[in-house]
């Protein structure tokens, strides 16, 4: 059982938008920064966003990360089909002392 | 360009020993910290280990402490992991990851190398 909770799939048509929440506590996303990946089929994890909502230099701006409480959101507009892929959260938990990650969510572009 | 490629995977038995390679390119190995991340099937990304810019101080996660051994050689541009008595739950992709300055992210990740520790 991972320690940030995420829905295991998500799906929506081409075009459209679509949304994945990544839910924690105090001790993670509620007192750090947030960060969100992305693993397209058989290549390296990416950094899409840090810091709750920075997009590192390359990523497009139909990527977008928010955080709220104990909650953060990955955004997605725009989609493409090549945009399927698993999309994964991480922030620093203070009480662990660790870097703690979601499950992960497979997005599928219908 | 920044590079990470993992090597060393493969399928042993429990109890059996493993070690994981990464070498680095496009950028100063030397001044960053470095991470092994695991995914097991099924579950989510779970940090293994980290070591400090010089290999003076190194972290693991209670699972693997005394089992797995986490080192590096900067002439080299490589980051190692030594996995002892493995067991069936290590079973794993492991990815190899740059740790960003600040705020405890990864800029940079490997392909990985899967484990299989299996009879």
């Amino acid at each position: 059982q991972s320690v940030l909770t995420q829905p295991p799939s998500v799906s929506a048509a081409p075009g459209q938008k679509v949304t994945i929440s990544c839910s924690g506590s105090s001790s993670n996303i509620g007192n750090n920064y947030v960060s969100w990946y992305q693993r397209l089929p058989g290549t390296a994890p990416k950094l899409l966003i840090y810091d709750n909502n920075q997009r590192p230099s390359g990523i497009p701006d139909r990527f977008s990360g928010s955080k709220s409480g104990t909650s953060a959101t990955l955004g997605i507009t725009g989609l493409q089909t090549g945009d399927e892929a698993d999309y994964f959260c991480g922030v620093w938990d203070s009480s662990l002392s660790v870097r703690v990650f979601g499950g992960g969510t497979k997005l599928t572009v219908l | 360009e920044v590079q990470l490629v993992e090597s060393g995977g493969g399928l042993v038995q429990p109890g059996g020993s493993l070690r994981l390679s990464c070498a680095a390119s496009g950028f100063t190995f030397s001044t960053y910290w470095m991470s092994w991340v695991r995914q097991a099937p099924g579950k989510g990304l779970e940090w293994v280990a980290n070591i400090k810019q010089d290999g003076t101080d190194k972290y693991y996660v209670d699972s693997v402490r005394g089992r797995f051994t986490i080192s590096r050689d900067n002439a080299k541009n490589s980051l190692f992991l030594q996995m002892n008595s493995l067991r069936a739950e290590d079973t794993a992709i492991y990815y190899c990851a740059r740790e960003a300055p600040w705020n405890y992210y990864y800029d940079y990740w490997g392909q990985g190398t899967l484990v299989t520790v299996s009879s």
